[in-house]
């Protein structure tokens, strides 16, 4: 099975903030890596898929990138609404891994 | 509006069963895999299960493989968990999520859970 491993598990960063989240896995999968934000309480929410595409709807100041088995999600500006949970995740195989998840948490 | 909604959650003592379900509207779920995320209290998304759009295959994590069984009813627009000999570590939100294909121009398939239920809670404690 493929393990997905970010890091921080945590940060502590301020409105305006530019904030990277690193996820990795534990073999070559392509760009079939998706990224989830989770609020307290809430359904995760679908955010980027094919380690770079955003979702309809999503703002602009997420971005992904990456390839093979190293990948980042960027903040460009931190908003109020950002601070969350996010996870990583493989579809190139089954199971389909998440990350432990990174908790965006304000400064 | 795409919308999920489980339910079937609650309280269960160990090596008791539950099933749970999850009502999908607002799109054709007879043409979506379907699949079941959990997590545990304070914890992160684990995968469970998935199920093919005519429901002619399934896949299941190691840690519920035996005791747990994936199906759906497109019918009825629902999918179903039914789980039993449940253990303290079954505890956890089970969420619902619908798999969405996306293809890219190289021809590429990518599959990510594009929406997700509002979760139901499974407690296993005597």
């Amino acid at each position: 099975d493929i393990q997905m491993t970010q890091s921080p598990s945590s940060l502590s960063a301020s409105v305006g903030d530019r904030v990277t989240i690193t996820c990795r896995a534990s073999q070559s999968i392509s760009t079939y890596l998706n990224w989830y934000q989770q609020k307290p309480g809430k359904a995760p929410k679908f955010l980027i898929f094919a380690a770079s595409s955003l979702q309809s709807g999503v703002p602009s100041r997420f971005s992904g990138s990456g390839s093979g088995t190293d990948f980042t999600l960027t903040i460009s500006s931190l908003q109020p609404e950002d601070f969350a949970t996010y996870y990583c995740q493989q579809s190139y195989s089954i199971p389909p891994a998440f990350g432990q998840g990174t908790k965006v948490e304000i400064k | 509006e795409v919308q999920l909604v489980e339910s079937g959650g609650g309280l269960v003592q160990p090596g008791g069963s539950l099933r749970l379900s999850c009502v999908a509207s607002g799109f054709t779920f007879s043409r979506h895999w379907m699949h079941w995320v959990r997590q545990a209290p304070g914890k992160g998304l684990v995968w469970v299960s998935r199920i093919k759009s005519d429901g002619s295959s399934t896949s299941y994590a190691d840690s519920v493989k035996g005791r747990i069984t994936i199906s759906r009813d497109n019918a009825k627009n629902t999918l179903y968990l039914q789980m039993n000999s449940l253990r303290a570590e079954d505890t956890a939100v089970y969420y619902c999520a619908r798999e969405e294909v996306y293809d890219d121009i190289s021809g590429y398939h990518y599959t990510p859970f594009d929406y997700w239920g509002q979760g139901t809670l499974v407690t296993v404690s005597s």
